[in-house]
């Protein structure tokens, strides 16, 4: 159980279009959704915590209005990276919280996807 | 805020034998600890966690120590085996996993 699943898996775009990535928790309800950054060989960076129905919370330095963040539903969250640029490539990831006590609000990984902007 | 520190960057071991990874983190308060392996290309996968109630933990070949006075924890993993091969995330939490600061990474290579 527990699995999180994240779509496209890789993307390649050009410098100023939109991209949607989608990830969704196939079999529990998340309470809040997470979403990371992460650069080749260096650690995961939190962008923003979402929970359904309310809008996100970004880290500092992060853009709300260059990554749109939408968790409309206890099992879909969707980030948009806004007019992307190359230094907007990078590796996106969420993981999943169900938000239950017992489980100490465990956080689940999606598989990641890769953004290439051309 | 918090802070956490992980050694060693890269580890290299032969096959059987042990690895351990320590990270040390900068608030008293965080009370969950997790522990991930993450493949090339892949999320990452939880493989061992610890709450800040419990000293050690172990599940099979995976074993985690805490020790809050020092404020640092390690993975140990025993046998270990080619496709233990990963790079290792640790995290500290101050609120039960709501929001994670992660390690820097250990890249582990398991030499045949």
């Amino acid at each position: 159980g527990a699995v999180v699943s994240q779509h496209p898996s890789w993307v390649i775009c050009k410098s100023g279009t939109s991209v949607k990535i989608e990830c969704r928790s196939l079999d529990f309800q998340a309470t809040t959704m997470f979403w990371y950054r992460q650069f080749p060989k260096q650690s995961l960076m939190l962008m923003a915590t979402s929970n359904e129905g309310s809008k996100a919370t970004y880290e500092q330095g992060v853009e709300k209005d260059k990554f749109l963040i939408n968790h409309a539903s206890l099992t879909l969250s969707t980030l948009t990276v806004t007019s992307a640029h190359p230094e907007d490539s990078s590796f996106y990831i969420c993981s999943a919280s169900s938000g239950l006590a017992e489980n100490y609000n465990e956080q689940f990984f999606g598989p990641g996807t890769r953004l290439t902007v051309l | 805020g918090e802070n956490v520190e992980q050694h060693p960057s890269t580890l290299s071991v032969q096959e059987g034998d042990s690895a351990v990874i320590k990270c040390t983190y900068s608030d008293s308060a965080s009370n969950y600890f997790p522990w991930y392996k993450q493949e090339l290309g892949k999320g990452p996968q939880l493989i061992i966690d610890i709450r800040s109630n419990v000293g050690e933990k172990k599940d099979q070949r995976i074993a985690v120590t805490l020790n809050k006075t020092a404020k640092h924890f390690s993975l140990h993993i025993t046998e270990t085996q080619p496709e233990d091969s990963a790079v290792y995330f640790c995290a500290a939490s101050i609120n039960y996993g709501q929001n994670f600061v992660f390690g820097p990474g250990t890249r582990l290579s398991v030499l045949p």
